[in-house]
């Protein structure tokens, strides 16, 4: 069956504009989280969702980024007011459950670059 | 911050050669997950292996879990070229986010 996709693959913005990455998790998949990798480090926690609800938003690095969940199923994640330090790819990952720490299945990303 | 810390960060091997690398962790943890990532591209799930669980095995894989050291490694046996990527430890606590390391960069030469 079709895996997590993510939409744009790659987008590049001005510094101070805002931008909108979008995530499609698995069919059936309740649990979704957000990731950010910077150049050459590691996955950062940015966010999850079980079902529309985000209990832990404890990763999200500054009020300029927020996340919604609608119909249980696409989220997106926005970016105000772009910064150079917001440069990164962008990881959506969907698991089944998030009873037991299930599997999680990533999508391809989306590369942001802020000039 | 980072939960998980892999060792070496670069291992450099000759196809049909075994790749072992390491991983420490800082907190007690629900489970572990290594997950390989191939350049340019998304990370895929390799092996989770519980708390409960000492070492587990999926084809060429080998991982091993001592807790009380707070401790995973990795085995690649029998090496090939499409082994080539970064392959990260992730740790899950009670909280159920992924934790992930900084990685270790495995180049498989032909």
């Amino acid at each position: 069956g079709a895996g997590v996709s993510q939409s744009p693959s790659n987008k590049v913005t001005e510094k101070g504009k805002d931008v909108e990455l979008r995530c499609d998790p698995i069919s059936g998949h309740t649990a979704l989280y957000w990731y950010r990798q910077s150049l050459g480090q590691g996955l950062e926690f940015l966010i999850y969702f079980q079902g529309n609800s985000a209990p832990d938003k404890s990763g999200l690095p500054s009020d300029r980024f927020s996340a919604e969940r609608t119909g249980g199923s696409v989220s997106t994640l926005t970016i105000q007011r772009t910064q150079q330090e917001d440069s990164a790819v962008y990881l959506c990952a969907s698991s089944l459950t998030l009873v037991g720490g299930s599997e999680q299945y990533f999508g391809p990303g989306t590369r942001l670059t802020v000039t | 911050s980072q939960q998980g810390e892999e060792d070496p960060q670069a291992l450099s091997i000759q196809e049909g050669e075994n790749a072992t690398m390491n991983c420490s962790y800082k907190t007690s943890i629900n489970n572990l997950q290594w997950y390989r990532q191939n350049s340019g591209r998304g990370l895929v799930h390799l092996i989770l292996i519980r708390s409960n669980e000492r070492e587990k095995h999926s084809g060429r894989l080998r991982v091993t879990l001592d807790t009380s050291k707070k401790s995973s490694s990795l085995l690649i046996t029998a090496s090939r070229a499409a082994d080539t990527a970064s392959y990260f430890c992730a740790t899950i606590s009670n909280d159920y986010k992924l934790s992930f390391g900084a990685g270790t960069t495995v180049t498989v030469r032909a």
